[in-house]
């Protein structure tokens, strides 16, 4: 079945590191790609996504891009600032014979991500 | 537009008691999902309802039910409750659809916690 294998945290940086938080998945046919990301005591906020092979999902300077050929959706930011501080999420979702989403989130186990001063 | 709405934020049960979470979606998404958060299981697929029916289901217990109704609000009920159904409850609306966005976007959660 479809499954999603993030790297196991915590990871901490210091503000202005680079970051990258692995993400592999298996899955059977071609599935959309997320990262989330959820703030303590928060829901989970989308943070990028990507539909299909080789599209690049970015926003607030976080970027991944959807690798067929190996089954990855790495999450990178260039410089992290303490407020990047949260736990993320990837995420594929499976799809229907017509097309159409599954309707359910596979999700990683998550990586806590602190930021240093 | 607003976001996705769960209400209540918190709720304290004791064992063999029964509670129902309320979910609102964003306006004209039809289609919510429920997950179950747990320090120990993550995020877990509870049920995912489109146009008042279920169109799929997670590997839950029937202790978990839910439905929704035709505004696209949606409602799960836990009975019987065990210490560990205790866990963040998040629920996500999207519009879905075989040309559609099909991105869940969350609510911020009910937690549970059964004494």
């Amino acid at each position: 079945g479809n499954s999603v294998t993030q790297m196991e945290g915590p990871v901490t940086l210091s503000e202005e590191a680079f970051l990258t938080i692995n993400c592999t998945y298996t899955a059977t046919g071609y599935p959309s790609l997320f990262w989330y990301v959820q703030y303590p005591g928060e829901g989970l906020q989308l943070l990028l996504k990507a539909t299909k092979a080789d599209d690049k999902g970015s926003n607030k300077g976080f970027e991944a891009t959807y690798r067929k050929e190996t089954t990855s959706f790495h999450l990178e930011k260039g410089s992290v600032q303490v407020s990047d501080s949260a736990v993320y999420f990837c995420a594929l979702s499976g799809r229907m014979n017509y097309g159409g989403s599954q309707g359910n989130l596979i999700f990683g186990k998550g990586t806590k991500l602190s930021v240093k001063p | 537009k607003a976001g996705v709405t769960q209400t209540p934020r918190y709720l304290i049960k004791t064992r063999g008691q029964q509670v129902t979470l309320s979910c609102s979606p964003i306006s004209g998404h039809r289609s919510v999902s429920w997950y179950q958060q747990t320090p120990g299981q993550g995020l877990q697929f509870l049920f995912e309802y489109f146009s008042e029916t279920q169109r799929n289901k997670g590997n839950f217990p029937g202790r978990f039910s839910g439905r929704q109704f035709s505004n696209s609000r949606s409602e799960m009920n836990v009975s019987t409750l065990e210490l560990g159904d205790s866990a963040l409850y998040l629920c996500a609306s999207s519009s879905l659809g075989l040309a559609g966005d099909e991105t869940q976007y969350f609510g911020p959660g009910t937690r549970l916690l059964v004494l």
